[in-house]
């Protein structure tokens, strides 16, 4: 059985890095064809697409967010991390993990963490 | 980047109708396309991938077809159940993008 869960501050103060957590169980990250992504949602807004890591290291981010997120795995660990450095109120969302397989979409997805950028 | 576009933005219909969801893609995606639904407080949830691979467990009143650039989701009768936002995703290439989905209600 797959499962994801996010974990990290629900609370960040502008300009502050935000580092979220995905750990995962059910599969490895050392497997062939095996990627994590991190959607995110802003309330009441449509989702959006950060970042993705495969078992073969290849990383993808959205490159509207202009180099503020880093995508890394520990494959012993089962978890993969981002980081988005220079929070701004409009990154407030929840943000999700999720799991695929390469020449699919995103199949198994934890439930969400909210976080607010808020002074 | 390619651009999903999805309409309608909202849908009111009855129990039992037919409902389709158009989403187009703003260049050629194949056959790279999934959809998803999504219910208020919970994380998406797949329905089909490679645009009209129906995912193990969804009902079969849920379908999609075609390729390119324009897609469609179909339920066949909707239920009180399928109440929800769908969104479709394309991931042909990077960055991956999704529609702004669609709201579904009933009438």
């Amino acid at each position: 059985q797959i499962t994801l869960k996010e974990s990290g501050p629900t609370l960040v103060k502008p300009t502050q890095t935000l580092t979220l957590t995905c750990t995962f169980s059910g599969f490895s990250l050392s497997t062939a064809g095996v990627g994590v992504a991190w959607i995110r949602q802003p309330p009441g807004k449509a989702l959006e697409w950060l970042a993705v890591t495969h078992w073969n290291d290849a990383n993808h981010n959205t490159p509207s967010l202009k180099n503020r997120l880093t995508i890394t795995k520990d494959t012993s660990k089962n978890q993969v991390v981002l980081t988005m450095t220079n929070m701004d109120p409009v990154d407030t969302a929840t943000y999700f993990c999720a799991h695929r397989l390469v020449w699919m979409g995103l199949n198994y997805w934890g439930q969400g963490i909210l976080v607010t950028v808020s002074s | 980047d390619i651009q999903m576009t999805q309409s309608p933005s909202t849908l009111s219909a009855s129990v039992g109708d037919r409902v389709t969801i158009t989403c187009r893609a703003s260049q050629s995606i194949e056959n790279w396309l999934a959809w998803y639904q999504q219910k208020p407080g919970k994380a998406p949830n797949v329905l089909i991938q490679k645009a009209s691979s129906l995912e193990s467990g969804v009902p079969s009143r849920f379908s999609g077809s075609g390729s390119g650039t324009e897609f469609t989701l179909s339920i066949s009768s909707l239920q009180t159940d399928d109440i929800a936002t769908y969104y479709c995703q394309q991931y042909h290439s990077y960055p991956w993008t999704f529609g702004q989905g669609t709201k579904v209600e009933i009438k």
